[in-house]
């Protein structure tokens, strides 16, 4: 098992660019999750879906950030226009259901917005 | 309101038991207490959970306390690899509700 799988890494973007951060979730895992981590916010959830449906949003800062699961295996976190306050580490997590298991989280991608 | 309360941050020899508390006085009886580590830049990483009853698996054991208003983990022979911040998190067994992670407790593992 891979778990989940993020990318990129690393990501350095011009201010009012598009970023697209990808995520594959463990197979046979409905739930995935988007999270953010800054130092001075910490770990915040932005979104997650079950079964590809987004479930809660509310955590979505902006109408500049938008996510999508087209299927079991893919999402996607998109901010468009960027800025430099989204500069972050952002998370992916998934697990296979939402009470009594664990999440397991991606390497997550390092976002530097110039 | 913060509902779980864990110190700032701790030390412990390498090679001893380093015993991490947490508390939760608030808890209601359908909350299972869970805890994460995070490594320096990486993701954070499932340890173990429980409602009521003490909990043990390949990383750590889990000792809540009979009225449930707190918890230790506890990660018996302490090595530099679990130097780490430490998350307790209580979550209800409704679906719904998010796994919200506090400030944790940053423990040291001394050589």
């Amino acid at each position: 098992d891979a778990g989940v799988i993020q990318s990129p890494r690393h990501e350095v973007t011009e201010m009012g660019q598009e970023v697209t951060l990808r995520c594959k979730p463990i197979s046979g895992h409905d739930y995935l999750f988007w999270y953010r981590q800054t130092m001075m916010r910490g770990l915040e959830l932005l979104i997650y879906f079950n079964n590809n449906v987004p479930i809660d949003d509310s955590g979505m800062p902006e109408d500049r950030f938008s996510a999508k699961m087209p299927n079991a295996s893919f999402s996607t976190l998109k901010i468009q226009p960027s800025e430099p306050r989204d500069s972050a580490v952002y998370f992916c997590a998934s697990s296979p259901r939402t009470v009594g298991y664990g999440y397991t989280f991606g390497s997550g991608t390092r976002l530097t917005v110039v | 309101d913060a509902k779980t309360t864990q110190p700032t941050s701790m030390d412990c020899a390498e090679g001893r038991a380093a015993n991490l508390p947490c508390n939760h006085s608030t808890i209601s009886g359908n909350e299972y207490v869970y805890w994460y580590r995070q490594i320096h830049s990486q993701g954070p990483q499932y340890i173990i959970h429980g409602l009521k009853n003490n909990e043990t698996n390949e990383m750590a054991s889990l000792i809540i306390t009979e009225d449930r208003k707190s918890s230790t983990l506890i990660l018996p022979h302490a090595t530099l690899r679990d130097t780490a911040v430490y998350y307790c998190i209580v979550k209800s067994n409704f679906g719904n509700e998010k796994l919200t992670f506090g400030t944790g407790t940053r423990l040291t593992i001394i050589p």
